[in-house]
């Protein structure tokens, strides 16, 4: 099993709202990803888990609250945000992170965010 | 700092073209080089991946050779087919680098006409 999971696929919030995207992977990676696409651009990096704690945070702003409850569980909190945080919110896992750079990142479809 | 640079598109061929998508990058070290496919309204998908310098990666008919001399990583596939329709991202990862951080090319769009 290659497949890592995003729910859901599409989510409109307004910017008082709170919500939760989720993202699961069972292939025992240890290391998992958020990324934020805008369209015609390449993804963006965003937070970065390593064995369950947080180890790389892109200078993201707080609206955006990750969360890793285990090992095969990587949520995000959106909290007041705003029309420019709309695009393509991608979780990717693998096998580590940052100990060989041959360990490939697997990607799950997406969840495309419409902030109103 | 680390950087992917890709030919701009887009790129419309036709069925069965043969296809080139060009891609050099820089690294201070010695960085594992990336084909990442994204089919519209998907997410990214791993095409291929090359570790080492002289590393050929390929599947699904697509090759991309790790050119050291010449910091290159340049897609090819001999016959393309409307289904390769897609944006493609080069991408580089080095060893001691960003906890394993991807640095994505700005990607280019494929359009296959049949």
């Amino acid at each position: 099993d290659t497949e890592v999971t995003q729910t859901p696929k599409h989510l409109v919030m307004g910017m008082t709202n709170k919500k939760s995207l989720k993202c699961e992977q069972h292939m025992g990676h240890r290391a998992m990803y958020w990324y934020k696409q805008k369209a015609k651009k390449p993804p963006e990096l965003m937070f970065v888990y390593s064995y369950e704690k947080l180890s790389i945070n892109e200078s993201v702003p707080s609206r955006f609250s990750p969360e890793c409850p285990n090992s095969s569980l990587l949520n995000l909190h959106l909290h007041a945000l705003q029309p420019e945080d709309s695009a393509l919110y991608l979780c990717a896992s693998s096998r580590e992170a940052g100990t060989d750079s041959s360990y490939e990142q697997y990607f799950g479809p997406g969840t495309r965010l419409t902030v109103t | 700092g680390n950087s992917v640079t890709q030919m701009e598109g887009p790129v419309t061929l036709s069925e069965e073209a043969f296809l080139t998508i060009n891609c050099t990058y820089t690294a201070t070290g010695y960085p594992s080089l990336f084909w990442y496919v994204q089919y519209p309204g998907e997410g990214l998908q791993l095409l291929l991946k090359a570790t080492k310098a002289d590393d050929k990666g390929s599947n699904k008919g697509f090759e991309a050779t790790y050119r050291k001399e010449t910091t290159s990583f340049h897609l090819e596939k001999g016959s393309v087919q409307v289904s390769d329709s897609a944006v493609y991202f080069c991408a580089l990862s080095e060893d001691g680098g960003s906890q394993g951080n991807l640095i994505f090319g700005k990607g280019t769009k494929l359009s296959v006409k049949p």
